[in-house]
């Protein structure tokens, strides 16, 4: 069974602070896809890194997966109360099994004014 | 371009009863998967639909079903309900190839078991 473990479970922050979210398994991914979920919504698909090392940039969003496409980590730059939601990443199988992804439990972040 | 849409948004069940939830794709994609959020968790794939056959299930009980129609909406059934199912229900349509592994979901149904 493949597993996904987030940390940390909460973070909360001021406004233009830095934070990085940690995503770990000790499974290999094909691929590796951040999603953002707010309240009364579906998760929605910020990046998605496939290549061990790569290193993805959104605007002030920066996704980096491991060299071994083990694990992945998230760092937002100044955040800034719009970046509130709950942070999932997801790891989809190889082969046969790419058809489905792994959810961590997420990372719920609150950026306060 | 029309996204992924559920209904109901809320609905609230006993135990023991059957519960039908419905899911139409975003425009141009033909399969659809199912998974359920339980409160503080990440979402768990339930299955995936593709050309109306199941194309892979997750660790549910077969009182699980689906179905996909010809215009790639799907739907969800639930039978003998447990307090345990009550949950969002998130559906997710994607494309195959390349997009395969890019989800597009709905706002999920948010069941309640009583």
């Amino acid at each position: 069974t493949q597993l996904l473990e987030q940390s940390p479970q909460f973070l909360s922050i001021q406004e233009g602070e830095n934070l990085t979210v940690y995503c770990n398994s000790s499974s290999v991914f094909s691929s590796l896809q951040w999603y953002r979920q707010e309240p009364g919504e579906g998760p929605v698909l910020l990046v998605t890194v496939v290549t061990g090392g790569e290193v993805k940039k959104l605007k002030r969003l920066t996704f980096q997966f491991g060299d071994a496409r083990k694990d992945s980590s998230l760092h937002i730059t100044a955040a800034q109360p719009g970046d509130t939601g709950l942070y999932l990443c997801a790891g989809a199988g190889s082969g046969g099994s790419n058809y489905k992804l792994t959810f961590g439990k997420g990372t719920l972040l609150t950026v306060n004014p | 371009e029309t996204g992924v849409t559920q209904s109901p948004t809320h609905l609230i069940k006993t135990r023991g009863q059957q519960v039908t939830l419905r899911c139409s794709s975003q425009s141009g994609h033909n399969t659809v998967s199912w998974y359920q959020q339980a409160l503080g968790q990440g979402p768990q794939f339930i299955f995936q639909y593709y050309r109306e056959e199941e194309n892979g299930r997750g660790n549910f009980p077969p009182r699980f079903s689906g179905l996909q129609f010809p215009n790639y909406s799907s739907e969800l059934n639930v039978n003998a309900l447990e307090l345990d199912d009550s949950a969002l229900y998130l559906c997710a349509s994607s494309s195959t190839g390349a997009g395969a592994n890019v989800l597009t979901f709905g706002a999920g149904s948010r069941l309640t078991v009583l």
